[in-house]
């Protein structure tokens, strides 16, 4: 079975603090996603990396940060987390040759920043 | 921009067939169509993707008209267990128009009811 794990179910931070969700996949997928989701808003995506120490921004990177050091895990980095950043933050992986193929989530990091 | 419109919300009956209908008027020629389920608190989940024409496993069926602007969900005789937020997804360039991705669009909140 493949499975995504990601670091936190349930994450509190402060207004300011510099937030670090991880995410690890155990599939030797290459491409890995960070996604956020708001209510009647769907799954938007920040940031793609379709291998390692590689990065593309997607429909809303701003604010956020990512890394890939290692192929099978994916950090999102709030470098300054504000309210507004609340929310429900999903990743995902795939394998590599076409983002199409059908990704695999964790369960998600539910943010509250106050 | 590639992108998806579904309705917002359905209500179906223990026992009925439920056709959940995505429009994606600018799909790219070599575009997949590819539908997700989510229960709360849950990532999404793949159901079924295709090309063209029909496709058919064991959880539902995905009908592709020929000029492929739109795709229908078919769920054969939904249960309780069905209600779920169901997502189309068709590709799209990135932010920085690179890589080929994935973009999920804002779902169909499915209820099946007693």
């Amino acid at each position: 079975d493949v499975k995504v794990t990601q670091s936190s179910r349930y994450l509190v931070k402060r207004t300011g603090e510099k937030v670090f969700l991880e995410c690890v996949q155990d599939m030797d997928h290459e491409n890995m996603f960070w996604y956020r989701q708001d209510p009647g808003l769907g799954l938007r995506l920040i940031y793609f990396s379709y291998d390692v120490k590689m990065k593309e921004k997607g429909d809303i990177p701003e604010g956020y940060s990512v890394s890939r050091e290692k192929k099978e895990r994916f950090s999102l980095i709030l470098e300054s987390a504000s309210t507004n950043q609340t929310s429900m933050y999903l990743c995902a992986s795939n394998k590599g040759g076409l983002a199409v193929y059908e990704q695999y989530f964790g369960p998600g990091t539910r943010l509250t920043v106050t | 921009l590639a992108k998806t419109t579904q309705p917002i919300s359905m209500d179906s009956y223990e026992g009925q067939e439920v056709n959940i209908t995505c429009s994606h008027n600018n799909i790219a020629t070599n575009d997949y169509i590819t539908w997700y389920q989510q229960f709360p608190s849950q990532g999404p989940r793949f159901i079924i993707q295709g090309y063209k024409t029909k496709v058919t496993n064991e959880v539902a069926s995905l009908f592709i008209p020929a000029d492929r602007k739109s795709s229908t969900l078919s769920l054969p005789r939904v249960s309780l267990s069905d209600t779920a937020v169901y997502y189309c997804l068709v590709g799209d360039f990135g932010a920085s128009g690179g890589s080929y991705i994935p973009t999920f669009g804002r779902g169909t909140s499915l209820i099946v009811h007693p």
